[in-house]
């Protein structure tokens, strides 16, 4: 079975442009996670979805940041304008069900480097 | 106070030991509890979940103390592939949806031949 997909799995830019991050979940997942993991801050939970609605966005460090999840299938995570700051891995997990045992799966990360 | 807080470590134990990790978190409301591994450069993976009761799983077991808020993560007879850096997660329920789910920073374990 295919697992949760991200791409890219490395991107380098520039400070000032758009970066565009891309998640596929698992299929039949009906809860999608967005977070970031920096060495200072740890696993940061950054937005999730479910049935593609948005739930809690409160973790969205600030207007840089936006995501979207146009259909079950596909999601993405924006920064713009990217910051030097904003360097990091971004890992999309998804999960089944409301089971409080439900565990997430990760994808492997996009590792971000803004310079 | 941080939702979760684990000692980051590292632990270096020689192969064959006994190791124990512990994790506290603030909110005395949390309803799920989970250990994940992290291997370098990876992404997190789930490696149990952890039950009321406590529970095992072959090497491992794991336990919840709701009234000091801390569970731990016990391997027994260590084995090199299991360096790795432990993450401790904790959920908030909040009513009919499931929550944050709150990461520790995780604890790094090294096992040497």
């Amino acid at each position: 079975d295919a697992g949760v997909i991200q791409s890219p799995r490395h991107e380098v830019t520039e400070m000032g442009q758009e970066v565009t991050l891309r998640c596929k979940p698992i299929s039949g997942h009906d809860y999608l996670f967005w977070y970031r993991q920096t060495m200072m801050r740890g696993l940061e939970l950054l937005i999730y979805f479910n049935n593609n609605v948005p739930i809690d966005d409160s973790g969205m460090p600030e207007d840089r940041f936006s995501a979207k999840m146009p259909n079950a299938s596909f999601s993405t995570l924006k920064i713009q304008p990217s910051e030097p700051r904003d360097s990091a891995v971004y890992f999309c997990a998804s999960r089944q069900g409301e089971s409080k045992h439900s565990p997430l799966h990760f994808g492997n990360g996009t590792r971000l480097t803004v310079t | 106070r941080k939702e979760v807080e684990q000692d980051p470590g590292p632990f270096n134990v020689p192969e064959g030991a006994t190791v124990a990790f512990n994790c506290t978190y603030s909110n005395s409301a949390s309803q799920s509890f989970f250990w994940y591994r992290q291997d370098c450069r990876k992404e997190p993976k789930l490696l149990m979940s952890v039950y009321s009761s406590g529970n095992e799983d072959g090497r491992f077991t794991a336990q919840l103390n709701r009234a000091s808020q801390y569970i731990s993560l016990l391997i027994r007879d260590s084995k090199l592939s299991d360096s790795a850096t432990y993450l401790c997660v904790v959920n908030l329920d909040r009513g009919s949806t499931l929550g944050r789910l709150y990461f520790g920073r995780g604890t790094q374990l090294t096992v040497w031949p």
